[in-house]
């Protein structure tokens, strides 16, 4: 059974750099997209971005400028950064497993998600 | 403000059955597939509907989910008390350089 666990500082200054990185165990990343999640307190879900095993990014494009995921397949893992981040970007931060892809129209859902983890901008 | 509109709440009485509605557009519901996900208090999203209709295994039957042009509908029957959680629609946009899209999210209380 996959499971997803995200890591990282829990505690980001403002204008530095958030990241954060998602273990995958019990399954392989091949074949599948990888997304990350966040979710400011009080709030809903906001979409960040995704990366596919082979490396192919899309990010959101609110936060694309700022924004990186990466893989590692070796190590089963893909990554998260955010740059010059502000109290805005405060938020409990998800990876999950996707399925997507495109037959006449766009499928694109999260099946396995990890716990999630608290990230605080706060100087 | 999401793209896709969810009524922020929602509620019900123990065997009642409820709907939650979410509104797109062309761009996204109206050529995608709409997911659903269930958040219970404290807890990570969970995939309860994809591909408009279909139950990942081992959610219940009770849950069921429809699409109608750029609207879609998740159908809780014979309500419990532990379906009192955060329920958000999802489709993917093709606008920009595509992007996934999260309803903003409705609440559903069990009275």
């Amino acid at each position: 059974q996959v499971q997803l666990q995200e890591s990282g500082p829990g505690l980001v200054k403002p204008s530095e750099t958030l990241s954060l990185t998602c273990s995958v165990s019990g399954g392989s990343m091949t074949s599948y997209f990888w997304t990350w999640i966040r979710q400011p307190p009080g709030k809903g879900l906001e979409w960040i971005g995704y990366i596919y095993y082979t490396g192919s990014t899309n990010y959101n494009p609110s936060l694309k400028s700022r924004v990186t995921i990466s893989v590692d397949t070796s190590r089963n893992q893909f990554s998260l950064k955010l740059s010059s981040v502000t109290a805005a970007d405060t938020a409990v931060y998800y990876c999950a497993r996707t399925m997507a892809g495109k037959v006449h129209y766009y499928y694109y859902h999260m099946d396995v998600w990890g716990k999630g983890t608290t990230v605080t901008v706060s100087s | 403000q999401s793209a896709l509109t969810q009524p922020p709440s929602a509620s019900g009485t123990p065997g009642q059955r409820v709907t939650i509605s979410c509104s797109g557009s062309n761009s996204n519901i109206g050529s995608n597939t709409v997911n659903w996900y269930q958040q219970l208090p404290g807890t990570a999203p969970k995939l309860l509907i994809y591909s408009n209709n279909q139950r990942p295994s081992g959610v219940p039957d009770r849950f069921s989910g429809s699409k109608s042009g750029t609207s879609a509908s998740l159908a809780i029957s014979g309500l419990q008390s532990e379906d009192e959680a955060d329920y958000y629609c999802a489709a993917w946009d093709d606008s920009l350089n595509g992007r996934e899209l999260f309803g903003g999210g409705t609440k559903l209380t069990v009275l």
